[in-house]
């Protein structure tokens, strides 16, 4: 399953509201997960189960959608946000990673 | 607390074999659901899944790299190793070893630091 995210990179202002969006070649159902990643170091799981905010994630970060379609909004932008992230499924046997969406000031 | 630590060689010839070492801390892997996966990811590009390991010694692997990659458990209970064969300059990358809630498979919510690889002769 191939896992395409979109823009590869969003400028945006602190304050802001985003969505980035993740699409799957085929249904995932809601089995797909958000993370951030900040340069030199290793991602952070943000949502898993398309919807379901990991302990200690910001109520700021939602993730939503289903099968082929998925979003990560971000409802107030703060500096701490900007980084990049990665959506992946795990709906089968063999995982995968999108290409990740850049976030910048 | 949780926490992974991967360990090896930082530097491998093309062609050779590299090992690298995943320490674990704080949980298991001898508890029911619990696995631990690793995902490796070139400079400047994307995160990519390699391998995972469960509880009960069920192993998945990437299709692309399975003919190369093996995932086990170390000789010590909190260890889990990744041999990857047949080493390319196209398997630079930053290693990272990361762990799997137990009964909810398939994401990672604790990652170790990662481990720099070049590939170089």
């Amino acid at each position: 399953i191939q896992m395409t995210q979109s823009p590869a990179t969003l400028s945006a202002s602190v304050g802001d509201r985003v969505t980035l969006t993740c699409r799957a070649s085929q249904s995932v159902d809601k089995w797909l997960a958000w993370y951030q990643q900040k340069p030199g170091k290793a991602p952070k799981l943000l949502i898993y189960k398309a919807s379901t905010l990991e302990s200690g994630v910001p109520l700021r970060f939602r993730g939503s959608g289903s099968g082929t379609e998925f979003a990560l909004t971000i409802s107030s932008l703060q500096p701490d946000d900007f980084a990049t992230y990665y959506c992946q499924q795990y709906h089968t046997d063999v995982y995968t990673f999108g290409q990740g969406t850049k976030l910048e000031i | 607390q949780i926490t992974l630590k991967e360990s090896g060689p930082t530097l491998v010839k093309p062609t050779q074999t590299l090992t690298l070492t995943c320490t674990l801390s704080g949980f298991s892997l001898n508890t029911v659901g619990v696995g631990v996966g690793w995902i490796r990811q070139p400079p400047g590009k994307a995160l990519e899944w390699l391998a995972v390991i469960y509880w009960d010694d069920v192993t998945r692997y990437s299709p692309s790299l399975k003919s190369r990659v093996t995932i086990s458990k170390g000789t010590s209970e909190n260890q889990v190793v990744l041999t990857m064969t047949n080493m390319d300059p196209l398997d630079t990358g930053t290693y990272y070893c990361a762990h799997t809630k137990p009964a909810d498979p398939g994401y990672f919510d604790y990652w170790g630091q990662g481990t720099p690889v070049t590939v170089s002769s």
